[in-house]
């Protein structure tokens, strides 16, 4: 699976737009790129996934570029309970598709 | 629907001793995983399934042990704890790829 690269930290204040980059330079054309995020020590809630096209749910939007080598997940109105651990991973198809968690990026949502 | 539990959620143990961690699913995912966390860390991968009756090594598997004889159980072993092993325990399913893990709440282990 490949690796991914996130910055350790970032601020954002309430209500307005979060934007999480994600590095995956050595992508392959079968690896979805996944984001979770962990609120204090609780189990990581899965937010989104998406292979090459853009995708939104109720939760973020997920925007991946046309090379596949980057991704931005994008909380649209943050507010101080999106304060968490954002994780984004990489895992391809097959039966060994086993998550690997980094250490991911702390976004801290201020007033 | 309980989603994925894990029991206990506390537990402290003297160096040498075992135990057993049990998940449960009720999703009927096929894929279960074990992950542990230490402080300030992400989750490292010890072992996972991908279907009843079969196990394989993750990152960190040293020193556990792993069963899936039922499909909606996945048992991690301690055959004899150590400090090292002090962490959280989280355990995740899916319903196999690219489905997302569905996490339990982790079980908070302490070997002294």
């Amino acid at each position: 699976d490949a690796k991914t690269t996130q910055p350790p930290s970032m601020d954002c204040a309430e209500g307005r737009a979060a934007n999480l980059p994600c590095n995956h330079s050595t992508i392959s054309g079968n690896e979805y790129v996944y984001w979770y995020r962990q609120i204090h020590s609780q189990g990581p809630q899965y937010i989104i996934h998406g292979l090459k096209n853009n995708e939104t749910n109720e939760m973020a939007s997920l925007i991946i570029t046309e090379d596949r080598k980057s991704s931005t997940l994008i909380l649209p109105h943050a507010t101080l309970r999106d304060t968490a651990v954002y994780y984004c991973i990489v895992s391809g198809t097959g039966t060994a598709s086993k998550l690997t968690f980094g250490t991911g990026t702390r976004l801290q949502v201020t007033l | 629907n309980a989603g994925v539990t894990q029991t206990p959620k506390f537990r402290v143990l003297k160096t040498g001793q075992s135990m057993t961690l049990l998940c449960a699913q009720d999703m009927n995912h096929e894929y279960m995983y074990w992950y542990r966390q230490d402080p300030g860390m992400g989750l490292r991968l010890i072992h996972y399934s991908v279907g009843e009756g079969t196990t394989a090594k993750g990152e960190v598997p040293d020193g556990y042990n792993v069963s899936r004889l039922k499909k909606q159980n996945f048992l991690l072993g301690l055959e004899s704890a150590a400090p090292s092993q002090t962490s959280v325990y989280f355990c995740a399913s899916r319903p196999g790829h690219p489905g997302p893990l569905h996490f339990g709440n982790g079980t908070r282990l302490t070997v002294t």
